[in-house]
């Protein structure tokens, strides 16, 4: 079954340090998504691509945080400099459908765990 | 900002049915009601979704209210490995962007 990969699966990192995780989304799915998960509540979204344009970034701190997805396929997630308060989870999902019912349908990988000391 | 209230924790006893409520009276006519569930360490995983119809899938079944601001999901049979925090999601979810609240830890004990 194809699977949402992410790396690194765990990352610590100094304030200040620059961090980047990397996703490859299952295989054909148009939509991707990075959300992050602070421990003990719900993942929340930081952007949405659609191929390689950005739908919805509202919610990403752009001081620090930047995404890109430049193929449209894989896509990278940096963090420069980091702050204590960024130690999550960062998952990215992706989805096969831009439309109608079945949108709401993401397939998420396992996420990449920071800590930041 | 969550948008649909559901109970912080829940027990169910393995084999029982586990039944697991949701308001979101703030829905819209065409969003859908989106469950997604997550075991720890792990990503969400998406379990079921409806509109207005009941649904039932390998997983479980939706029951969704008439009046659509409320609905519950059914595990029929639950196991050790259905303890989890359970998504329910629903105003919002146009385009895709799910918007997730707290959950409810459901423990299944033996």
């Amino acid at each position: 079954e194809a699977e949402v990969a992410q790396s690194p699966r765990y990352k610590i990192t100094e304030k200040s340090q620059a961090v980047a995780f990397w996703c490859d989304p299952i295989s054909g799915h148009a939509t991707l998504y990075w959300y992050r998960q602070i421990l003990g509540q719900g993942p929340e979204l930081l952007v949405q691509f659609q191929d390689e344009s950005v739908v919805d970034d509202s919610q990403l701190p752009k001081d620090r945080f930047s995404a890109e997805r430049l193929k449209g396929v894989d896509s990278t997630l940096k963090i420069q400099p980091a702050e204590l308060g960024d130690s999550a989870m960062y998952l990215c999902a992706s989805s096969a459908r831009t439309s109608g019912s079945g949108t709401g349908e993401l397939f998420f990988g396992e996420g990449s765990r920071l800590t930041v000391l | 900002d969550a948008k649909t209230t559901q109970p912080t924790s829940m027990d169910c006893a393995e084999g029982r049915a586990a039944n697991l409520p949701c308001n979101h009276s703030t829905i819209s006519g065409n969003e859908y009601v989106y469950w997604y569930r997550q075991i720890h360490s792990q990503g969400p995983q998406y379990i079921i979704h409806g509109l207005k119809n009941n649904e039932t899938n390998e997983m479980a079944s939706l029951i969704i209210t008439e009046d659509r601001k409320s609905s519950t999901l059914i595990l029929p049979h639950a196991t050790l490995r259905d303890t989890a925090v359970y998504y329910c999601i629903g105003p919002g979810t146009s385009y895709g962007k799910l918007t997730f609240g707290q959950g409810t830890i459901l423990t299944v004990h033996p």
